[in-house]
């Protein structure tokens, strides 16, 4: 398995404003992934993150209003741009660890409210 | 394409007695198919998985699960429930081939145990 930590734990922010998720984890993993859980339901994938190219992005969510990077094979980072009240979920940051390519392990999330 | 159905997105059951949590999948490759469990502002933890090794899988804390092919079922149980069982629990699949990177979630089900 993989230790993954994820900062903020939580977050209130104002509507307009950003904030930037980041997902550390303890081994280094080739596939990164950003979920989101809004509240009373399942996740939806945001993106997927590898190191050395662009973040593919699924449909209905786009680079501008989420931008992410992957500098190195252990870290991640999910911007949540221009925030309204609609975005407040949980943001969750899963890998897949290599050599084990059939489940993925999952962060404890961020737990975002925008007011 | 593939998705998975939960049925019942809230599911109570006496403590000591069997639980039983339907999910139902949908893919047009040989899937994997996996339960999470989430406790209350927590992320996600693997509690099983099938692989199209054994069809009848055990995971941790006691629950297993049943690859049922002609079903198209990935149903999870456990003999005798106990209240730490209480929690959101997640089927979700992902193909073998093409696109298998992509993990697809159900819709959660709500597992609650009383005395």
């Amino acid at each position: 398995s993989a230790v993954i930590s994820q900062k903020p734990s939580r977050d209130i922010c104002q509507r307009g404003t950003s904030l930037t998720i980041q997902c550390q984890v303890d081994s280094q993993v080739t596939m990164m992934f950003w979920y989101r859980q809004q509240p009373g339901q399942s996740l939806t994938l945001i993106a997927t993150a590898n190191q050395g190219s662009e973040a593919t992005y699924e449909s209905g969510f786009v680079i501008d209003k989420f931008p992410i990077s992957r500098p190195n094979l252990t870290f991640s980072t999910l911007t949540v741009s221009n925030m309204s009240p609609e975005d407040s979920s949980i943001y969750l940051c899963s890998v897949d660890l290599q050599g084990s390519p059939y489940e993925q392990y999952f962060g404890p999330g961020t737990r975002l409210t925008v007011t | 394409a593939q998705s998975v159905t939960q049925l019942g997105s809230h599911v109570s059951v006496s403590e000591g007695a069997l639980v039983l949590l339907r999910c139902n999948y949908s893919s047009s490759v040989p899937p994997y198919l996996f339960w999470y469990v989430q406790y209350p502002n927590q992320g996600l933890q693997l509690l099983l998985k099938y692989t199209s090794a054994a069809t009848l899988v055990k995971g941790i804390n006691g629950f297993e699960a049943e690859f049922k092919k002609s079903e198209t079922s990935f149903h999870l149980t456990k003999p005798s429930a106990h209240m730490s069982d209480a929690a959101e629990y997640f089927c979700a699949v992902r193909g073998a081939t093409g696109g298998g990177n992509k993990l697809t979630f159900g819709t959660g089900t709500q597992l609650k145990v009383e005395l």
